[in-house]
């Protein structure tokens, strides 16, 4: 089965700095996507950026970028000069493909990010 | 506007009762997904169903039932049988191969 872990419970970062968010899997799959999901306090999931495994270029939507280790099994997300509303949960979230159909997202636990004026 | 709505809200019920939560789409989404959201657990899959009147048992199904008789909608039952059924629940929907899923508004459920 496959596995999401995010490390970090908790961050906080200053208005227009940069802050990483780390995410790490475990799955013997070698073709996969990866996303990362924002829920601001209105609690709405929103689709950040998605990664495609078989992709080597990384991710990139206007302020949010992903640093995909695919050895290293580890999807980072980048947010650079960081805005207030940025705060939120961010979560990472693993599927994959099975091309007769739809499969389910697993999720990584979370990231609590305050950005801080 | 398409869109994934899930009514009400806010549910309030009393321990031993069976619950419906709603979720309709119009995005014209194969797929739907219910999700359940607990403090520091992350998002944990209920059920879901690829097709019309096939569904199947996600990580937590045990004490939750659905159906899915027609294309837009995906209504989950938390029955007396759930133990813990207060949490927020959150529905989603995806298109056919594509891979994004598209979360409604979410339930917030109080058992009391």
């Amino acid at each position: 089965a496959q596995t999401v872990t995010q490390s970090q419970p908790e961050m906080s970062v200053q208005e227009a700095e940069t802050v990483t968010l780390s995410c790490t899997y475990d799955t013997s799959e070698n073709n996969y996507y990866l996303f990362w999901y924002k829920q601001p306090p209105s609690r709405q999931m929103i689709l950040v950026i998605r990664q495609e495994a078989y992709k080597q270029q990384n991710a990139t939507e206007n302020r949010f970028s992903v640093n995909f280790q695919k050895a290293a099994k580890s999807f980072s997300l980048k947010i650079s000069d960081s805005q207030l509303g940025d705060t939120a949960m961010y979560f990472c979230a693993f599927m994959k493909p099975r091309y007769s159909g739809n499969t389910p997202l697993v999720f990584g636990k979370g990231t609590r990010l305050s950005v801080i004026a | 506007d398409g869109g994934i709505t899930q009514s009400p809200k806010y549910l309030f019920r009393k321990e031993g009762q069976n619950v419906t939560l709603s979720c309709e789409q119009n995005l014209n989404h194969d797929a739907m997904y219910w999700y359940r959201q607990d403090p520091g657990q992350g998002l944990r899959l209920i059920y879901y169903s690829q097709i019309v009147n096939d569904f199947q048992k996600g990580d937590i199904a045990e004490g939750y039932s659905v159906s899915r008789e027609k294309k837009e909608s995906f209504p989950l039952t938390v029955t007396s049988a759930q133990k813990n059924p207060t949490a927020f629940y959150l529905c989603a929907s995806s298109m056919g191969l594509a891979l994004e899923q598209y979360f409604g508004p979410g339930t917030r459920l109080t058992v009391t």
